[in-house]
């Protein structure tokens, strides 16, 4: 049972236009979510990351959109540089679960020049 | 800064060896994480240590041993592993991982090979 969903597991954008990640969750008890950004046979990096308390983090290039109701987040990069190709790991956390990250499968982003 | 080392970047060992995989971070943070991750596969949780204690085991075989020597260091021992051990192990570190707002950081990870 996936708790944590990216249903797309690829995207290619042009460079320069907008990126679009989504993320769905089914546990209603998460309250703190974030994004990974990885590349092949390295270790994931922190991008952003959102509290429950929020609908929106802005960071740069990098917004991250939360909408409880529905249950789903996304982020989105502008403008996309080829330099963000890579897989991006959705992760959510739940209040209180002491070290339990809970991952998305990934979506890999292309951004073609 | 927010580095975690890991040390190898990579490792091939046979069934029979015994080796040792170290992570470090000098950022005082008081939970470290030890990660498993398969090619285009989501990174699983092994083990947490949480104030150089072992807090979460996630029902890992005994193959994998897992030690916290102080708040800065993390190791995994290996003994009699198996082929489909062969991975990418990651560690982790964060500084509120009683708290709900925890960002964890992640090494660049050591590539194991088991033949």
């Amino acid at each position: 049972d996936q708790q944590v969903k990216q249903n797309s597991p690829s995207l290619s954008v042009q460079e320069g236009r907008i990126s679009i990640l989504n993320c769905d969750y089914t546990n209603s008890m998460f309250d703190y979510f974030l994004w990974y950004k990885k590349y092949p046979a390295e270790g994931p990096t922190f991008l952003i990351s959102i509290s429950s308390i929020k609908d929106k983090n802005e960071d740069g290039r990098f917004t991250v959109f939360l909408n409880k109701s529905a249950k789903h987040l996304s982020l989105h990069i502008v403008p996309s540089q080829p330099g963000d190709s890579a897989v991006y790991f959705c992760a959510a956390r739940g209040g209180g679960s002491q070290g339990n990250l809970i991952f998305g499968k990934g979506t890999k982003l292309s951004v073609k020049p | 800064d927010t580095e975690v080392t890991q040390t190898p970047k990579h490792l091939v060992m046979g069934m029979t060896n015994k080796k040792s995989l170290k992570c470090e971070q000098h950022m005082g943070h008081r939970a470290m994480y030890w990660y498993k991750q398969k090619a285009k596969k989501p990174p699983e949780l092994m083990f947490v240590y949480s104030y150089e204690k072992l807090s979460i085991n996630e029902s890992v075989p005994s193959r994998f041993s897992p030690e916290c020597p102080n708040s800065s260091l993390l190791n995994l021992h290996l003994h009699a592993l198996q082929p489909e051990d062969s991975a990418l192990y990651l560690c982790a570190s964060s500084n509120r991982p009683y708290e709900g707002v925890d960002t964890q950081y992640f090494g660049p990870g050591t590539r194991l090979t088991v033949l």
